[in-house]
């Protein structure tokens, strides 16, 4: 059990174009879910928080209109960058929290590379 | 605020050796959750342990075990008889009720390279 998926797993596209990567919680509901963003050869950082139903909590120096957050439902999570430019490549990784689990506890999706010519 | 530090940017050891990975943090919560994970060159996370920071009993998972110091603030990764397969970086992170509601805090990572 446990599983969370993300799609796709890897894109390229344009610069100027919007790219939109999906996060869904495959066995449990997932009130909170996390977007984590990974520079080559870096450390994850938190993007933003999101709990479904609500609007999206951004951290300091993230582009609220650039990353389009959107938690419709209890398994699915949608992030979009919109009009990507090359210096959004990264490894994006989402991760998700069920009600009842314990502090801190969240399972994480495999990722997904973008890379924006 | 929440910070994790890993000092140990890159570690190279010849497989059997045994290898520390240190994790050092700083948190004004009394309540917490620290963790290690594990990412291969796939990329993705593999979970290693958790720990809150009401249990200070040290853990031993085959050839892991994990040091978890509350007075030095520490919470460290031993790897005994490493092998090639343990090859990736490996993230100590931390995590609090306050932070965007248990939003994990990364180190900046330690790539462990095992060679034969």
């Amino acid at each position: 059990g446990a599983v969370v998926s993300q799609h796709p797993s890897w894109v390229i596209c344009k610069s100027g174009t919007s790219v939109k990567i999906e996060c869904r919680s495959l066995d449990f509901q997932a009130t909170t879910m996390f977007w984590y963003r990974q520079f080559p050869k870096q450390s994850l950082m938190l993007m933003a928080t999101s709990n479904e139903g609500s609007k999206a909590t951004y951290e300091q120096g993230v582009e609220k209109d650039k990353f389009l957050i959107n938690h419709a439902s209890l398994t699915l999570s949608t992030l979009t960058v919109t009009s990507a430019h090359p210096e959004d490549s990264s490894f994006y990784i989402c991760s998700a929290r069920a009600p009842g689990l314990a502090g801190g506890e969240q399972f994480f999706g495999p990722g997904t590379r973008l890379t924006v010519l | 605020a929440q910070k994790v530090t890993q000092a140990q940017t890159e570690i190279s050891v010849v497989e059997k050796e045994d290898v520390t990975l240190d994790c050092v943090y700083e948190t004004r919560d009394t309540t917490y959750y620290l963790f290690w994970y594990k990412q291969p060159p796939s990329g993705e996370l593999v979970f290693l342990i958790r720990r809150n920071s009401f249990d200070e009993q040290n853990e031993i998972s085959g050839r892991y075990s994990w040091n978890f110091q509350k007075s030095t603030s520490s919470f460290n990764f031993t790897i005994t008889a490493s092998q090639v397969v343990d090859s990736a970086v490996y993230f100590c992170a931390l995590s609090a009720a306050g932070d965007s509601g248990y939003a994990l805090n990364f180190g900046k990572g330690t790539s462990l390279l095992v060679t034969p």
